[in-house]
């Protein structure tokens, strides 16, 4: 069975500093992947999207993610991160056949 | 950690009828859950957000005529597709987000397949 593996479940970073978050899946083949921000009281807003191609994938707000096969890994990263990145960031996976599948998400905190 | 249920898991209708699915929090208190529609291949798109006593709030685009959201207590939400037709076969989700937003707030229940025949 597919699955998605967010190690962090809380990361910390200084205002200006570079980031990474990991994800890590479980799937037989080469599945969709996504990123998801979510601030407090919000809904999902998504910040990228990985179906083929190019693995080095360009979001919205400054974000990419690189797909890594090989480590089944799809970490998203964004090199100078603003108080307003604080929120809430989950991956999914979507085997195109079942619902979404998330990872439980990361809590990225930004201080000053 | 905290679960969020949905029920049914599937369900296959007639056009024209209705179906409601239900989405609860089994050990925590929501006070907000949101419902999302997700279409193959696509990201997830969300519908509405819902709050324990009040009126839904709709996203741009979705008929609350036709998605009625109901969030009568903390920790059930209920979405109700009028009439529905081929078109509304979809997988919904819905999320709820623990009343403590100083935790890991956010839970995903598992999806229903909805097929309108």
């Amino acid at each position: 069975a597919q699955s998605v593996t967010q190690p962090d479940i809380h990361i910390t970073v200084s205002e200006g500093a570079s980031l990474e978050l990991r994800c890590n899946y479980s799937y037989g083949a080469t599945p969709y992947l996504f990123w998801y921000v979510q601030s407090p009281g919000q809904g999902l807003q998504l910040l990228l999207k990985y179906f083929s191609g190019d693995t080095l994938v360009q979001g919205i707000k400054g974000f990419e993610a690189e797909f890594k096969r090989s480590q089944s890994s799809f970490n998203l990263r964004k090199p100078s991160v603003h108080w307003s990145d604080a929120a809430e960031y989950f991956c999914a996976l979507d085997s195109g056949n079942t619902p979404l599948v998330f990872g439980k998400g990361t809590r990225l905190s930004v201080i000053a | 950690g905290a679960v969020v249920s949905q029920h049914p898991s599937r369900v296959i209708c007639k056009s024209g009828t209705s179906v409601k699915i239900e989405c609860r929090s089994l050990d925590f208190q929501a006070t907000t859950m949101f419902w999302y529609r997700q279409f193959p291949k696509q990201s997830l798109m969300l519908m509405a957000t819902s709050n324990e006593g009040s009126k839904a709030t709709y996203e741009q685009g979705v008929e609350k005529d036709k998605f009625l959201i109901n969030h009568a207590s903390l920790t059930l939400s209920t979405l109700t597709v009028t009439s529905a037709h081929p078109e509304d076969s979809s997988f919904y989700i819905c999320s709820a987000d623990h009343y403590l937003r100083s935790t890991d707030t956010q839970y995903f229940g598992p999806g229903t397949r909805l097929t309108v025949l």
